[in-house]
């Protein structure tokens, strides 16, 4: 079966500062897809990249930007200049290609941003 | 539109009431999902329903009953629940049951067994 592991719990900076969150993934299958996930304390996941298992090219987006290594099962998800906005518990997530989309979550990441 | 909605937004039931948990996306998805999350913790999957049938069950108590009667609509029907079960019930959809696609989530509806 799959398995997300994110170390950190929990991440505090100061506003505009660069921040990495960090995510480790086993899995058996070749085929398989990464997920990050932003939750807010409103509760709701706000679903914010997908990467497959085939795809190792980095991604930006803004000031989110994700970096994918197959040799090392990571799929480290960085912000540059961190806003308080940012402030939220971050999923890293696996499924593998042909499991009824059964997402495993990581622990989660909390990450404070102060001003 | 990208809206997952969940109806009650809180709940409070005692251990003997039955209630149920609605779940609604019209973004003509035809998976649908019902995860449970513990404070601190990471949502688990409790039922995969794919073309209005379930197709996960992830060995959930029967005091949890998940009913789809049309492909927009999910719903979960709680019996006899324990304090234990008091969590937020987050419902999710995706056009298929494939890891191709990500899950849209809803805000969730936070029970609380008394």
């Amino acid at each position: 079966a799959q398995k997300v592991t994110q170390a950190q719990t929990e991440i505090s900076v100061v506003e505009k500062e660069d921040v990495t969150l960090d995510c480790v993934y086993e899995t058996r299958d070749t085929t398989y897809y990464l997920f990050w996930y932003k939750q807010p304390p409103s509760g709701e996941l706000v679903f914010l990249i997908r990467r497959n298992s085939f795809d190792e090219q980095n991604e930006i987006s803004g000031r989110y930007s994700w970096n994918f290594q197959k040799s090392t099962s990571s799929f480290n998800f960085t912000i540059t200049a961190s806003q308080v906005v940012d402030s939220a518990v971050y999923f890293c997530a696996l499924s593998e290609a042909y499991n009824n989309n059964d997402m495993r979550f990581g622990a989660g990441t909390r990450l404070t941003v102060k001003p | 539109d990208t809206e997952v909605t969940q109806t009650p937004k809180h709940l409070v039931m005692g251990m003997t009431n039955k209630k149920s948990l609605k779940c609604e996306q019209h973004m003509g998805h035809r998976a649908m999902y019902w995860y449970k999350q513990k404070a601190k913790k990471p949502p688990e999957l409790m039922f995969v329903y794919s073309y209005e049938k379930l197709s996960i069950n992830e060995s959930v108590p029967s005091r949890f009953s998940p009913e789809c009667p049309n492909s927009s609509l999910l719903n979960l029907h709680l019996h006899a629940l324990q304090p234990e079960d008091s969590a937020l019930y987050l419902c999710a959809s995706s056009p298929r049951t494939s890891g191709t696609y990500e899950q849209y989530f809803g805000p969730g509806t936070r029970l609380t067994v008394t």
